[in-house]
């Protein structure tokens, strides 16, 4: 079946610093790949997605890079700031009929001043 | 600007009781999805539907059971709570067209079971 791997977290950064959460997967076929954000006391937001072989998705400073040969899509963030504190999950969509989306576990950041 | 509202934000609940979460979307979207959060779990899918009068069961849908009776609702009932099921649930709609459509959240039902 799906799955996704996140790296563990949490993980707590200055702020200005680069952020990298690795995320990998696997699935069959080709799906499509997705960050989602979740700030404190809220719901999900999609960050971006990529739907394709070496598609980038960007949106907010962040980045990510569908690399079907590793089967990953590690989000990237050249200098993080407070306000990017929150929980990042991974995730993939399968397609077929009923386009489920598969999570991974979540990344917890915190940014300090 | 709606989007997907979840009522109620919190609730709690003895063992045994029963309960309904509702959610409303207003995007017109033909799916629709509850989900179960919990700390070092991730997003488990509970139920899902394509459409309105169809529904299917996700990863964890013991305990639980929903209705699409209009195609903005999607209702999740516990029909007798247990501690188990304390989580915080979420809702969530997407188009049908196209593997890649995300899916949009509601903020969240934290639910409490004693």
């Amino acid at each position: 079946g799906n799955s996704v791997t996140q790296m563990e977290g949490p993980v707590t950064l200055s702020e200005e610093a680069f952020l990298t959460i690795n995320c990998t997967y696997t699935a069959t076929g080709y799906p499509s790949l997705f960050w989602y954000v979740q700030y404190p006391g809220e719901g999900l937001q999609l960050l971006l997605k990529a739907t394709k072989a070496d598609d980038k998705g960007s949106n907010k400073g962040f980045e990510a890079t569908y690399r079907k040969e590793t089967t990953s899509f590690h989000l990237e963030k050249g200098s993080v700031q407070v306000s990017d504190s929150a929980v990042y999950f991974c995730a993939l969509n399968s397609g077929g009929s009923n386009y489920k989306l598969t999570f991974g576990k979540g990344t917890l950041l915190t940014v300090n001043p | 600007n709606a989007g997907v509202t979840q009522t109620p934000k919190f609730r709690v609940l003895k063992t045994g009781q029963s309960m309904t979460l509702l959610c409303a979307q207003d995007m017109n979207h033909e799916y629709m999805y509850w989900y179960r959060q919990d700390p070092g779990m991730g997003l488990r899918l509970i139920h899902y539907s394509v459409g309105e009068g169809t529904t299917a069961k996700g990863e964890v849908p013991d305990g639980y059971n929903v209705s699409r009776l209009k195609k903005q609702n999607f209702l999740l009932g516990l029909e007798s709570a247990a501690p188990s099921q304390t989580s915080v649930y979420f809702c969530a709609s997407s188009y049908r067209v196209g593997g890649n459509q995300p899916q949009h959240f509601g903020d969240g039902t934290r639910l409490s079971i004693l």
